[in-house]
């Protein structure tokens, strides 16, 4: 199957700074792309979905100026965690789709955001 | 809005034996796509199985099968001759066919399957 890495796996940082998560699409061209944020033992909830070269579509609920999505090629999606708060501490994981079809989403290994 | 509903929070089969995970789904729409991902120890998401809702035919993959019943919405996973490598949390998950410009997934909570040695 298709490959997403994802960097940094895990991130520590102090309250009030910026994370950039990046998010690549190996071996296919991701038209699409997802952010998700999993709680300790829940269900993977998702946050945006971004299509390359324009601006992201976030869930209800999401804060589009905390949580900056930028998909500025087919390879490569990030995710910006401005002045984090304990609260954002979780784990986040992106997938990516190809376009047309029904091709499976390929996902990250995930990162894990730990906000002191 | 779509929904997906896991009510087994967690299983547990003896290694080798069969286990059936449950799933159901709310939908309005006739066409959908339906998954089975695995997320073990390692958090990575690894798909299991899929299913075109228009095929009557259940997907089969090696020891993975499903039972999918459209009119009851149903999507059930069944892992024969388990493995210890199967421990793992599976969650069922639920897409919109592409033409509607959707292709998020909705996922159910998961259920965490145990192997017993």
């Amino acid at each position: 199957g298709a490959v997403v890495s994802q960097h940094p796996s895990r991130v520590i940082c102090k309250s009030g700074t910026s994370v950039k998560i990046e998010c690549r699409s190996l071996d296919f061209q991701a038209t699409t792309m997802f952010w998700y944020r999993q709680f300790p033992k829940q269900s993977l909830m998702l946050m945006a979905t971004s299509n390359e070269g324009s601006k992201a579509t976030y869930e209800q609920g999401v804060e589009k100026d905390k949580f900056l999505i930028n998909h500025a090629s087919l390879t490569l999606s990030t995710l910006t965690v401005t002045s984090a708060h304990p609260e954002d501490s979780s784990f986040y994981i992106c997938s990516g789709g190809a376009s047309g079809g029904w091709e499976t989403q390929y996902f990250g290994p995930g990162t894990r955001l730990l906000v002191l | 809005a779509q929904t997906v509903t896991q009510s087994q929070p967690e299983m547990s089969v003896q290694e080798a034996e069969t286990v059936t995970l449950s799933c159901t789904y709310d939908t309005s729409e006739s066409d959908y796509y339906l998954f089975w991902y695995k997320q073990p120890p390692s958090r990575q998401m690894i798909l299991v199985i899929r299913q075109e809702a228009y095929k009557q035919q259940n997907a089969t993959e090696n020891r993975f099968s499903v039972n999918f019943q459209k009119a009851a919405k149903s999507f059930s996973l069944k892992i024969s001759d388990s493995q210890l490598g199967d421990a793992a949390m599976y969650f069922c998950a639920y897409r919109s066919p592409p033409l509607r410009g959707n292709e998020k997934l909705t996922f159910g909570t998961g259920t965490r399957l145990t192997i017993i040695p």
